[in-house]
């Protein structure tokens, strides 16, 4: 089971703002990445550290962090942004390093 | 342009084995952790196991140890996940993952992935 909660679904109409939660006791110590998945496709990093964007991930995605929640905003949601949203981080109990993923949060521009 | 790709996926029977490999290339291999990473089908991601850059630490989600090993070869910039004891819980597109340096390595790149399937 996940470590790090998110909501099932969200949607959002076209061009307007939608903001997706992450929520972990991981991420009071590690940055939470976010990741864009589209069906059938490999999952995307589209941020990391809190608010970076790779190379080629447009400027509409933004993230945030406070405590044991971290958020994802796409500000001016297009339609091909329509997909499964993943946050992830790492994890540490005493000398073992793992990763945690949630469940992931289907957005649907409508 | 970084990219990774898989092979070695196929159907087996409960109890059996296999070995993915990840060819790496556009990137030097030997300077990042390496990363696999599954999805069952209609799931999220799930970590399975990473590699430091010599391959001296390997970490692994603990529903695959001592089943599964995560390997490389630096010379070839290849990097394995052999699967010994299979279930069907194994079943899922593995998928192999480039971490980034630093800012709690994120998965930058992932392959294009591999399908296990379990079943007898």
């Amino acid at each position: 089971s996940s470590e790090l909660t998110q909501d099932p679904a969200v949607s959002v109409a076209l061009g307007q703002t939608v903001r997706i939660t992450c929520q972990g006791d991981s991420l009071r110590s590690y940055y939470a990445s976010w990741y864009q998945q589209k069906p059938g496709q490999a999952p995307v990093l589209v941020i990391y550290a809190k608010n970076y964007r790779p190379s080629g991930i447009p400027d509409r995605f933004s993230g945030s962090s406070s405590g044991n929640t971290a958020s994802l905003t796409i500000t001016g949601a297009q339609a091909e942004d329509e997909a499964d949203y993943y946050c992830n981080s790492r994890d540490r109990s005493g000398n073992h390093i793992r990763e945690v993923f949630g469940a992931g949060t289907r957005v649907t521009v409508l | 342009e970084v990219q990774l790709v898989e092979s070695g996926g196929g159907m087996v029977q409960p109890g059996g084995s296999l070995r993915l490999s990840c060819e790496a290339s556009g990137f030097t291999f030997s300077s990042y952790w390496m990363s696999w990473v599954r999805q069952a089908p209609g799931k999220g991601p799930e970590w399975v196991a990473s590699i430091k850059q010599d391959g001296n630490e390997k970490y692994y989600v603990d529903s695959v140890k001592g089943r599964f090993t995560i390997s490389r070869d630096n010379a070839k910039k290849t990097l394995y996940l052999e699967m010994n004891s299979l279930r069907a819980e194994d079943t899922a597109v593995y998928y192999c993952a480039k971490k980034a340096s630093g800012y709690d390595f994120p998965f930058e790149y992932w392959g294009q992935g591999a399908l296990v399937t379990v079943s007898s």
